[in-house]
């Protein structure tokens, strides 16, 4: 298994605190992503890095906001959660952005259920 | 409106019958990607195509990549139970960046 860590797990918050998740690769790969999945949406894609201190808004990032420090972690924050925002949420890695023309295997964490009360 | 959209949301068949999951989309890509999740898991990766026209199989599963890299389709003969779960697509715009994924396919299949 690609070595990918999410924390916490679970985490129940109150709306209009921050919240912030974690996801540390022992990998080195380049691309980071962060995911929400939602009943009927899939995965929506909501901000990704290239690089240390590279990164880029995804199709929902409104509410969002991500560092990346370390090749290894990649941070998701929430600045005042909401009900909205209750979710699943998946990071994600990727080693390169074309290997012969085609998307490396993106290998995902095992998630990090967050509750908004 | 989602930039893959997939068909169906949801699909529940009998074991050993066949199905065809789409995914379809107006932009081009430079490959596309199938992914299968089971829950409390992330998603896992079972194929990519790359080539227009390209088709892979793996196993009872088939995949093909459409002729203008616009769409794809997965085809499972003789489905069994232990091939129920959720089946994304994913790709990204052929001069894009991000990793999107389609609205998933959840796929039952009793015994």
């Amino acid at each position: 298994d690609a070595g990918i860590t999410q924390s916490p797990r679970h985490k129940v918050t109150e709306t209009g605190t921050p919240v912030t998740l974690r996801c540390h690769q022992t990998e080195n790969h380049r691309y980071m992503y962060w995911y929400r999945q939602d009943p009927g949406h899939g995965l929506r894609l909501i901000h990704y890095s290239y690089g240390v201190k590279d990164t880029d808004k995804g199709e929902v990032s409104d509410g969002y906001s991500v560092s990346r420090s370390k090749t290894e972690d990649f941070l998701l924050t929430l600045e005042s959660a909401t009900s909205s925002q209750t979710s699943v949420y998946f990071c994600a890695i990727s080693e390169s952005r074309r290997l012969q023309g085609a998307w490396t295997e993106a290998f995902f964490g095992q998630g990090t259920r967050l509750t908004v009360v | 409106t989602q930039l893959l959209e997939q068909s169906p949301q949801f699909l529940s068949i009998q074991e050993g019958e066949n199905l065809t999951v789409y995914c379809n989309s107006s932009s081009v890509f430079s490959s596309l990607q199938w992914y299968r999740q089971e829950p409390g898991e992330g998603p896992v990766l079972l194929v990519t195509v790359v080539t227009g026209g390209e088709v892979k199989k793996l196993k009872r599963l088939t995949f093909q990549f459409g002729d203008a890299r616009k769409d794809s389709s997965l085809h499972i003969t003789a489905a069994q139970p232990g091939d129920t779960g959720l089946y994304l697509c994913a790709g990204v715009e052929r001069a894009g960046n991000m990793l999107t994924f389609g609205g998933g396919t959840r796929l039952m299949v009793k015994p």
